[in-house]
């Protein structure tokens, strides 16, 4: 066990549907990480937020966006679905306090788009 | 661009048949190179970070070297628990992202 957490773990939607991600970070870690896994694509690095603000963005498309909140946890909000988005989606945490800045990955969340 | 390559996609051993991973990196100036194990279905689980070129870390029956172009999981009398997908990831310098090569699946037959 990481320490992230991430709900929901599966999520079926239809087309065009809007859903959101949560993640909880390990206890200290400043830093989430979103990313893709896809079949075809592999790990896609999406967004990182640190301590509340944007820190980097990566192949996120403009549909798609995060936030951290005070608490350190983040949302990852999806909308107008498509069938390609079907993917799973991991959240990562780490402290970022020096250079040695392991990612701990959560257990995902399975999206379905129908 | 930032580019990782991991070969064999795909590797079955024997029980106690002993093999290596590779990951070949393109990227300026590397920060790390990261080792994980990821299970059918589960998030990648970390195994390793090496920081420059001749750097070596072990963890029971796993070894990964780096050199300034590749690096090596080496795999010692395998047990069918170690059936699992390996990843490897390079973080460059003044980035915390991290660029995912598609992974080699090991299976591991008993």
């Amino acid at each position: 066990d990481s320490g992230v957490t991430q709900t929901p773990k599966h999520l079926i939607t239809a087309t065009g549907q809007r859903v959101t991600l949560r993640c909880s970070p390990r206890s200290g870690d400043l830093s989430v990480y979103w990313y893709q896994q896809s079949l075809d694509q592999g790990l896609q690095f999406l967004i990182q937020y640190y301590n509340g603000e944007e820190r980097a963005k990566g192949n996120i498309l403009e549909r798609f966006s995060a936030q951290q909140f005070p608490d350190l946890h983040s949302e990852l909000n999806l909308s107008s679905l498509e069938l390609g988005d079907s993917a799973l989606y991991f959240c990562a945490s780490s402290q970022q306090q020096t250079s040695t800045d392991t990612q701990y990955f959560g257990p995902g969340t399975r999206l379905t788009v129908l | 661009e930032d580019q990782v390559t991991q070969s064999p996609e795909a590797l079955r051993l024997q029980e106690g048949e002993s093999s290596s991973l590779n990951c070949s990196y393109t990227v300026s100036g590397l920060r790390g190179l990261f080792w994980y194990r990821q299970d059918p279905g589960k998030g990648p689980e970390f195994l390793f970070t090496l920081y420059s070129a001749g750097e070596e870390k072990e963890k029971e029956r796993l070894k990964a070297t780096l050199t300034k172009k590749e690096s090596f999981l080496h795999i010692t009398a395998p047990k069918p628990e170690d059936s699992a997908t390996y990843l490897c990831a390079v973080q460059k310098g003044g980035s915390e992202k991290l660029v995912f090569g598609k992974g080699t699946k090991l299976t591991v037959n008993p």
